[in-house]
């Protein structure tokens, strides 16, 4: 399985971008990037994912670089409801399981 | 749509005493199922996974068993808890069949034992 790396905690003024970074460097040809967030004592959410084209949709962008090592979430305009912890993740892209790994994420403070 | 469904949403359990969290999905069928646990201030760990019915991936050594008796319907049990059991529990479930299916979480179960 590919590792994901990201910063452990982030800050990011409400009503601006945040931008929340996610190194997988050994990620292979076949897998995705995923991001969930989760809200104290709520279950993960799915937020987005992509292969190799940058995504967006209602709540997010993914920003996947070129040689797929690294990813980046924007949300673009945060709000205090968006502190959170955030996952960057890779899919295991074999069709007889699906075993995923979450990491311990970013934890995201939007401040007043 | 799909849709799935854990419960208890929290439970207070003894040392020693049995558990049973149940998870169920509707709306699809055959799916990959997870459990997770997250202890306080921790990440999610994964326990057991499952891809067909009677099928059951251990992760970690532990004190805990997981059961899928029906396609879509997955169990989490201890015969007897343990204090470091206590956390909170998330089942998930996935399409099966190709890669970039997104997994999608329940509720959650808040289990602490005393």
């Amino acid at each position: 399985d590919a590792k994901t790396t990201q910063p452990t905690s982030m800050d990011c003024a409400e009503g601006r971008a945040a931008n929340l970074p996610c190194n997988h460097s050994t990620i292979s040809g076949n897998e995705y990037v995923y991001w969930y967030r989760q809200i104290h004592s709520q279950g993960p959410q799915y937020i987005i994912h992509g292969l190799k084209n940058n995504e967006t949709n209602e709540m997010a962008s993914l920003i996947i670089t070129e040689d797929r090592k690294s990813s980046t979430l924007i949300l673009p305009h945060a709000t205090l409801r968006d502190t959170a912890v955030y996952y960057c993740i890779v899919r295991v892209g074999k069709t007889s399981y699906d075993k995923v790994i979450f990491g311990p994420g970013t934890s995201l403070s939007v401040i007043p | 749509s799909q849709t799935i469904h854990q419960w208890p949403a929290t439970l207070v359990q003894p040392v020693g005493s049995p558990l049973s969290l149940e998870c169920t999905v509707e709306g699809t069928s055959n799916p990959n199922l997870y459990w997770y646990r997250q202890a306080a201030g921790r990440g999610l760990q994964l326990l057991f996974y499952s891809v067909g019915i009677g099928q059951i991936s251990s992760e970690v050594p532990q004190n805990l068993s997981a059961s899928r008796p029906q396609d879509r319907q997955f169990i989490l049990s201890s015969k007897k808890l343990l204090l470091s059991d206590s956390g909170f529990y998330l089942c998930a479930w996935s399409r099966q069949g190709s890669s970039g299916n997104t997994i999608y979480f329940g509720e959650g179960s808040w289990l602490t034992v005393v």
